[in-house]
């Protein structure tokens, strides 16, 4: 079964500072990876994902992500963050087998709060 | 806005009780997914159905149960609540065409309290 560990609890940053979340994910077959967030209170948000192609891949809000397949890694960026993005950060995992009997039930890092402080 | 939508937001209870959760999919969704998210397991995938059947199953208890209706609206049921129940449920759905690259779209979810 495929893990996903995501390194840091809790992070916290000044306005403006640049943001890299990291994320492993154990599975040595093929992947999509995602990354979601929470805002206080609200619901999981698409931020980005990863399929196939180019492994730099770059989502909403100036996110971007790179998926590093000799490093099992798939790590969330952001050069500058704002106060607006304090929130909880999830990195998801679904693998194969990609059928018509298969799932693509999604495994989750436990999730890395980030705190901005303006 | 995701699309997908939950009730009831909130949820209380005491031990012992039964609720159901529901969860109505974005349009053309045919599949729903059902996580859970507590502050000790984090988030865990517990149940999927996909156009009516179930297809995939994860930490369920056999406390809960859940279906798909005709109209693709799901329920997930808890039985006999303990404290240890008490969580945020989140559904998801996606589209769910074999083979395709997939992205699961997440309601508000339903925090249920066991007192």
């Amino acid at each position: 079964a495929q893990s996903v560990s995501q390194h840091n609890h809790h992070v916290i940053l000044s306005e403006a500072a640049s943001l890299e979340l990291g994320c492993n994910y154990s599975y040595g077959g093929t992947v999509n990876l995602f990354w979601y967030v929470q805002y206080p209170g609200q619901h999981l948000q698409l931020l980005l994902k990863y399929f196939s192609g180019d492994p730099l891949v770059k989502g909403i809000k100036g996110f971007e992500a790179e998926f590093i397949k000799s490093k099992f890694s798939f790590n969330l960026r952001k050069p500058s963050v704002q106060w607006s993005d304090t929130a909880e950060y999830f990195c998801a995992v679904n693998a194969g087998p990609y059928s018509g009997a298969g799932s693509y039930q999604l495994t989750f890092g436990k999730g890395t709060k980030l705190s901005v402080i303006p | 806005d995701s699309g997908v939508t939950q009730t009831p937001k909130h949820l209380i209870t005491a031990t012992g009780q039964r609720v159901t959760l529901r969860c109505s999919p974005r349009s053309g969704d045919l599949s729903v997914y059902w996580y859970q998210q507590s502050l000790d397991q984090g988030l865990q995938f517990l149940i999927q159905y996909y156009n009516g059947e179930e297809r995939a199953k994860g930490n369920i208890l056999e406390r809960f149960s859940a279906q798909q209706f005709p109209d693709l609206h799901s329920e997930l049921n808890l039985s006999s609540l303990e404290l240890g129940d008490s969580a945020l449920y989140f559904c998801a759905s996606s589209l769910f065409v074999s083979g395709s690259k997939e992205t699961q779209y997440f309601g508000p979810g339903t925090r249920l309290l066991v007192l």
